[in-house]
């Protein structure tokens, strides 16, 4: 069984812009959720998905935005980028995210912003 | 609040056992986990335990939770240099029919031969 499968697995942006990053759960699973990992703030709750619909939001501001598809593959996107959205962003999928579940974690999209 | 605390650094001889602690503060955390990242790599999960249970043991790994204290610790037998890395424990937090995982800081484990 594939894991969880995040693209791109680099990316370099500047000041205002916007950009996408993409994860592929694992087959079956249900739930997607989006932590940010910096070095000052370690790793953050962002946003979880399920069934298409977000269900839990983190203390991020809205620049920080997401979707699910009805296949279950989520998009996450930053809009007008800032030189402390550089993190490494970390996707991860569950069947439901119910509380007795794993959490299985891809690799990452390591983000920089100049 | 929900807070999640470890030591930041670990070292240790190859071949000693290695403890890593955590303490959380969420009483109603159901599951506690244990995670790897190495450089450059996302999250490994090594383990996990129920919070009804005070022990879990997975070949090398030894998992012993006191939920009075709220207390986790994460024993590693006959380290390796392999097993150098980042460990992260994280509780899970009941939240809108679903729900998130709070990490700890992250404790870096060097394992020098």
């Amino acid at each position: 069984k594939a894991g969880v499968t995040q693209t791109p697995r680099y990316l370099i942006k500047t000041r205002g812009q916007q950009v996408t990053l993409s994860c592929s759960p694992i087959s079956g699973h249900r739930s997607v959720s989006w932590y940010q990992q910096t070095p000052g703030q370690g790793l953050q709750f962002l946003f979880e998905y399920f069934s298409e619909t977000q269900r839990n939001k983190g203390n991020f501001p809205g620049r920080f935005s997401g979707r699910q598809f009805s296949n279950s593959r989520s998009e996450m996107n930053v809009s007008t980028l800032e030189l402390g959205d550089s993190a490494l962003y970390l996707c991860a999928s569950s069947l439901a995210m119910s509380t007795n579940e794993k959490l299985f974690f891809g690799s990452g999209t390591q983000l920089s912003v100049l | 609040g929900e807070d999640v605390e470890q030591s930041l650094f670990l070292s240790v001889r190859e071949g000693d056992s290695s403890v890593i602690n955590c303490t959380y503060t969420d009483s109603s955390s159901t599951y506690l986990y244990w995670y790897k990242q190495e450089p450059g790599a996302g999250l490994q999960l090594l383990t996990y335990i129920f919070s009804n249970m005070d022990m879990k043991q997975d070949q090398r790994l030894t998992v012993l939770l006191n939920k009075k204290d709220k207390h986790l610790s994460l024993r590693i037998a006959d380290t390796q240099t392999g097993d150098s890395a980042i460990y992260f424990c994280a509780e899970f937090s009941i939240y809108n029919q679903g729900g998130k995982l709070i990490f700890g800081q992250g404790t870096e484990l060097s394992v020098k031969p």
